[in-house]
């Protein structure tokens, strides 16, 4: 079952434009987010995260937005350049016997095309 | 920057034999992970190991063990290699922010 899910496989965009990943979960005890960048061949390279009790944050063209009432998050890029096309993962922390360290979780990924 | 290095970018092994995949990491954290991953399946986490000499099963451990004798090195070894463990895997360590920072791969080929 599914806790972290990602249901876009793909997404294209024209350079410039905005691109909007969307990711959705399930578990109302997740507390923090990450978003993750891979290309191919590569490790995945950490790009933004956010907090629960956040509802935004920001880091240069990339903002993620969460919406807890939804249990629903969205990494926007802005505006989106061709070498941002890469696989993007998001990720859930699952807090271990609830305490403060936790694994991760991660959604299916979608691959994000940004045409010139 | 934290670094964390894997011991090869890729590898061909034959059905039955014993493979070692080493990750090493410079920042003195705890928390070490591999995952594998597929296409359409995302990261997968295979064991993590909080401590030295601890470990973890992860949610798909079968076909593999771990080790961590030193605290900067986590090695995963596939006891028997099957044509099915072919697969890109990827080390982690994690920092005091949640944030997991990974190695840059290994991609394993079992033929």
């Amino acid at each position: 079952d599914q806790q972290v899910k990602q249901n876009s496989p793909s997404l294209s965009v024209q350079e410039g434009r905005i691109s909007i990943l969307n990711c959705d979960y399930t578990n109302s005890m997740f507390d923090y987010f990450l978003w993750y960048k891979k290309y191919p061949a590569e490790g995945p390279t950490f790009l933004i995260s956010i907090s629960s009790i956040k509802d935004k944050n920001e880091d240069g063209r990339f903002t993620v937005f969460l919406n807890k009432s939804a249990k629903h998050l969205s990494l926007h890029i802005v505006p989106s350049q061709p070498g941002d096309s890469a696989v993007y993962f998001c990720a859930a922390v699952v807090r271990r016997y609830g305490g403060s360290q936790g694994n991760l979780i991660f959604g299916k990924g979608t691959k994000l095309s940004v045409k010139p | 920057d934290v670094k964390v290095t894997q011991s090869s970018r890729y590898l061909v092994k034959r059905t039955g034999e014993k493979v070692f995949l080493e990750c090493v990491q410079d920042m003195d954290h705890e928390n070490m992970f591999w995952y594998r991953q597929d296409p359409g399946l995302g990261l997968r986490l295979i064991y993590f190991s909080y401590d030295v000499k601890m470990k973890e099963k992860g949610d798909i451990p079968e076909g593999y063990s771990v080790s961590r004798e030193k605290k900067e090195r986590f090695s995963l070894i596939l006891e028997s290699a099957s044509t099915n463990q072919t697969s890109m895997y990827l080390c982690a360590t994690l920092a005091n922010t949640d944030t997991q920072y990974f190695g840059p791969g290994t991609r394993l080929t079992v033929l």
